[in-house]
């Protein structure tokens, strides 16, 4: 089955600064990969997310790349604010439709104002 | 409200006494499906649900029961709970999950429960 590794674990940036979080993937046929935010005490929520015919996507200050070849993919948060705060899950779907998303370990960013 | 709604949020239990949590879906979805998430393992898959009546297992089914009698509903059953169980645990529904287009994951505020 897949399987999906999230790099790093916790990230601290300072304000304005940048993020970026990493995910390898294994199945070579997995097609979709959505990025969720869990703030502390509540569900994860999704923030963005890429399919594999697209390499790279934007919304606002979160963009996601995809580099199928190296089957990684990564979440950058530009100007990042103190609310940025929180546990980022990437996840990948694999061929499996009933497992449907397997998900990274998580990275616990903290921006510091 | 578009929403997913568990019960209850907070569990404390004793070991070996059963337990259900409950989850229901009001935007018609056909996939639901619970995790449970621990600090440095992310979210793990328990069991999912295609339809009604249409059940299998995740990554880490030991020790968990689930039903889907209807649409709406997937309740997550703990037979004989044991503290390896203590975690907090998410049920999500999504459209019917296709190969050409994956439906984003919408999930439940939660449960958390700790077997003592």
């Amino acid at each position: 089955g897949e399987n999906v590794e999230q790099h790093p674990s916790t990230l601290s940036v300072q304000e304005g600064d940048s993020a970026v979080i990493k995910c390898t993937y294994s199945d070579s046929a997995s097609n979709y990969f959505p990025w969720y935010k869990q703030e502390l005490g509540k569900r994860p929520q999704l923030i963005i997310d890429i399919r594999s015919n697209v390499g790279e996507k934007k919304d606002q200050r979160i963009a996601v790349t995809l580099n199928k070849t190296a089957k990684h993919f990564s979440l950058h948060i530009t100007e990042t604010q103190p609310e940025d705060s929180a546990v980022y899950f990437c996840a990948a779907s694999g061929t499996n439709a009933g497992n449907m998303l397997t998900f990274g370990g998580g990275t616990r960013l903290m921006v510091k104002p | 409200e578009a929403q997913v709604t568990q019960n209850p949020r907070y569990l404390i239990t004793v070991t070996g006494k059963k337990l259900t949590v409950t989850c229901s879906q009001n935007m018609n979805h056909e996939y639901m499906s619970w995790y449970r998430q621990d600090p440095g393992l992310g979210l793990r898959q328990i069991y999912y649900s295609m339809n009604v009546e249409v059940t299998d297992k995740g990554d880490v089914p030991e020790g968990y029961k689930v039903s889907r009698k209807e649409k709406r509903n997937f309740p997550l059953i703990l037979e004989s709970p044991s503290p390896n169980q203590t975690s907090l645990y998410f049920c999500a529904s999504s459209l019917r999950p296709d190969s050409s287009y994956n439906s984003p994951l919408h999930f439940g505020n939660g449960t958390r429960l700790t077997v003592t």
